[in-house]
């Protein structure tokens, strides 16, 4: 069983459109993220979100929302897609890390989204 | 401003070899140090990890020395092998203790470790 699952892998769409990825985790973890890792394979942090918080860093626009149905999902939905969201974006989900460093992240296998 | 500085940016290590890749911190509120592999097509997955209340921590062939008065880490790869080509992440975060931690980044280093 895959850990943390996204869905599409591949998304090609026109400039203006709106869009959404899927991400489930079945490992029971607390907090889920979304990361964007540009075409410099930047890993930039764009949300996380557990029960109780979300997080957005302030350089998102806000074009972009994360939807939680329940804790196991978290979904990105894209407005008014642009040429410069082309990128490929990575849903990862964790545990606290109490005192331990023997946890982090678990890491999607990413959905390449390719605005045109 | 970025807070978490990765160098090199490549590296072509020979079989055999050993390869260090280097990361520097700013924000000394950082407590959680941890290094991240990446296959092409594939996420990034933890490595090892570091707490700043140990300089050295090593798991496998693959070693984590912290220096925190430096406010540098890096990562030693033993014996490096043409399985370990990949591009290697550090990143840092603070712990809120409320258990949602945000992972910051170095620009990666691509290994290429070569018959």
């Amino acid at each position: 069983d895959t850990a943390v699952s996204q869905t599409p892998k591949y998304l090609v769409t026109q400039m203006g459109n709106d869009k959404s990825i899927k991400c489930e985790q079945n490992l029971g973890h607390d907090t889920m993220y979304w990361y964007k890792q540009d075409s410099k394979k930047f890993l930039k942090i764009m949300f996380s979100y557990n029960n109780k918080e979300l997080i957005i860093n302030e350089t998102v626009p806000n074009r972009f929302s994360p939807k939680s149905p329940d804790k196991a999902h978290l979904n990105l939905h894209i407005n008014s897609l642009e040429l410069g969201d082309s990128a490929v974006y990575f849903c990862a989900s964790s545990h606290p890390l109490g005192r331990s460093s023997n946890y982090g992240y678990t890491f999607g296998s990413g959905t390449r989204l390719t605005v045109v | 401003q970025q807070q978490v500085k990765q160098s090199p940016q490549s590296l072509i290590v020979q079989k055999g070899g050993i390869s260090i890749i280097n990361c520097a911190y700013e924000n000394t509120a950082f407590d959680y140090f941890p290094w991240y592999q990446q296959f092409p097509g594939k996420g990034p997955a933890l490595l090892i990890a570091i707490r700043p209340d140990v300089s050295e921590k090593k798991e496998g062939r693959f070693t984590i020395s912290f220096n925190k008065s430096a406010k540098q880490f890096s990562l030693h790869i033993m014996d490096s092998q043409p399985g370990d080509s990949a591009t290697y992440f550090c990143a840092a975060s603070t712990d809120d203790g409320a258990g949602s931690y945000q992972l910051t980044f170095g620009k990666g280093t691509k290994l290429s470790v070569i018959p």
